[in-house]
């Protein structure tokens, strides 16, 4: 069964600064890879996605993430960070043998002024 | 506007209640999820279905059920077994004409229903 890590529950940085979160998946094939955010109370928003091809995938907002099968990991990177991305962020990943997607504990993203 | 709805948006459980929310669904996706969310849990797989009249369990299917007897519908009942119910509900779907796997897709998300107990 696939499952996801997210290592950090808290993340704070200043405006301007560069972002990176991590997420590290298990799985025994090739992942179907997903960063969503949340805004409090609200549902999820999709912010990129990795399926196949070109392992480095741009997302919506700036956003962008790098699979790397060899280390296991999806993490999310941002060069600036926006007082507006302040969010929940989640890693997600798919099986491709059925339409289970199991989702990180999250990553609460803290923006300083 | 194509989208899923989710209803209630808050509800409220007394002991020894059953409840249902509702999910529905108009982008004629054929997978629909169910998802619980508590703070520092992250999103947690209640139950799954890829197509009518088919569902699978999740990793926290106790005290929950679901049906799916139309495509736009997946209603999920909080039943009194489960002791814990106090969350925030999120439905989701994907996949016209087959699942996530197959058609490259995302999910798409309901905004939610927060259920407590009183």
């Amino acid at each position: 069964a696939q499952s996801v890590t997210q290592p950090d529950i808290h993340i704070t940085v200043s405006e301007g600064a560069s972002l990176e979160l991590r997420c590290n998946y298990s799985y025994g094939a090739t992942p179907y890879l997903f960063w969503y955010v949340q805004s409090p109370g609200q549902g999820l928003q999709l912010l990129l996605k990795y399926f196949s091809g070109d392992t480095l995938v741009q997302g919506i907002k700036g956003f962008e993430a790098e699979f790397k099968r060899s280390q296991s990991s999806f993490n999310l990177r941002k060069p600036s960070v926006h007082w507006s991305d302040a969010a929940e962020y989640f890693c997600a990943v798919g099986a491709n043998r059925d339409d289970k997607i199991i989702f990180g504990k999250g990553t609460r993203l803290h923006i300083l002024p | 506007d194509g989208g899923i709805t989710q209803s209630p948006k808050y509800l409220f459980r007394k002991e020894g209640q059953n409840v249902t929310l509702s999910c529905e669904q108009n982008l004629n996706h054929d997978a629909m999820y169910w998802y619980r969310q508590d703070p520092g849990q992250g999103l947690r797989l209640i139950y799954y279905s890829q197509i009518v009249n088919d569902f699978q369990k999740g990793d926290i299917a106790e005290g929950y059920s679901v049906s799916r007897e139309k495509k736009e519908s997946f209603p999920l009942t909080v039943t009194s077994a489960q002791k814990n119910p106090t969350a925030f509900y999120l439905c989701a779907s994907s996949g016209v004409g087959r699942g996530i796997s197959a058609t490259n897709e995302k999910l798409f998300f309901g905004s939610g229903t927060q259920l407590s107990v009183l």
